[in-house]
């Protein structure tokens, strides 16, 4: 059974600062991992995807990279605002399609951006 | 284009009770995906639908339904509602075989 984990829960950084959030997986047989954020009370907003053959994606300000033999991926932000905080979340999905094609969330880092 | 709509926003409800919640996926996707979130457990899914037939399902009990609608609008259904039913249900959607999802905003379930 896949189980994604995120560490630490939360984080609180100064503006401006670079971070890296983590995400480990314990099943490397992923057809994808994506990078989620989810701000108060909101739904999902897609950041990153990275697929199984792909090291890193970058959007911006983030970069996503994929280590699937160590089971990790790392979402870096340059240069944070206080617009980023918001809760991040990854998911990795297993197969294309079809049964056992669902997303597997980690429970999120909350990120906390001070002025 | 409009996002991904769910209504109601919020609800309570009582134990015992069942609630009915709908979604709208943006034009022209045909797949939805339902989640449910808690502090406790994170996001887990629920269930997927694709052309009106579910085609992926999660490890929740029978008291959690759903259905898709010609027009792919989705509904859910939760019978029997127990406390720890409470929590935010999400839905997205996306097009047939992309990756990307398009969640919506959102239910809050308050179960008393």
């Amino acid at each position: 059974k896949q189980e994604v984990t995120q560490i630490p829960a939360a984080l609180s950084v100064p503006e401006g600062e670079n971070l890296v959030l983590n995400c480990s997986f314990t099943d490397s047989a992923i057809y994808n991992l994506q990078w989620f954020r989810q701000d108060p009370g909101k739904g999902l907003t897609s950041l990153l995807l990275i697929q199984s053959s792909q090291r890193e994606q970058t959007s911006g300000r983030l970069n996503a990279s994929l280590d699937k033999s160590s089971g990790r991926s790392t979402l870096y932000i340059a240069a944070s605002q206080p617009g980023d905080s918001a809760t991040y979340l990854c998911a990795v999905r297993r197969i294309a399609t079809g049964a056992n094609s669902k997303l597997t969330f980690g429970k999120g880092i909350t990120l906390s951006v001070r002025p | 284009k409009a996002g991904v709509t769910q209504t109601p926003r919020y609800l309570i409800k009582t134990r015992g009770q069942q609630v009915t919640l709908s979604c709208s996926p943006i034009s022209g996707h045909r797949s939805v995906s339902w989640y449910q979130q808690t502090p406790g457990q994170g996001l887990q899914f629920l269930f997927e639908y694709f052309s009106e037939t579910q085609r992926n399902k999660g490890n929740f009990p029978g008291r959690f339904s759903g259905r898709q609608f010609s027009n792919s609008r989705s509904e859910m259904n939760v019978s029997t509602l127990e406390l720890g039913d409470s929590a935010l249900y999400l839905c997205a959607s996306k097009l047939a075989g992309a990756e990307t999802q398009y969640f919506g905003p959102g239910t809050r379930l308050l179960v008393l």
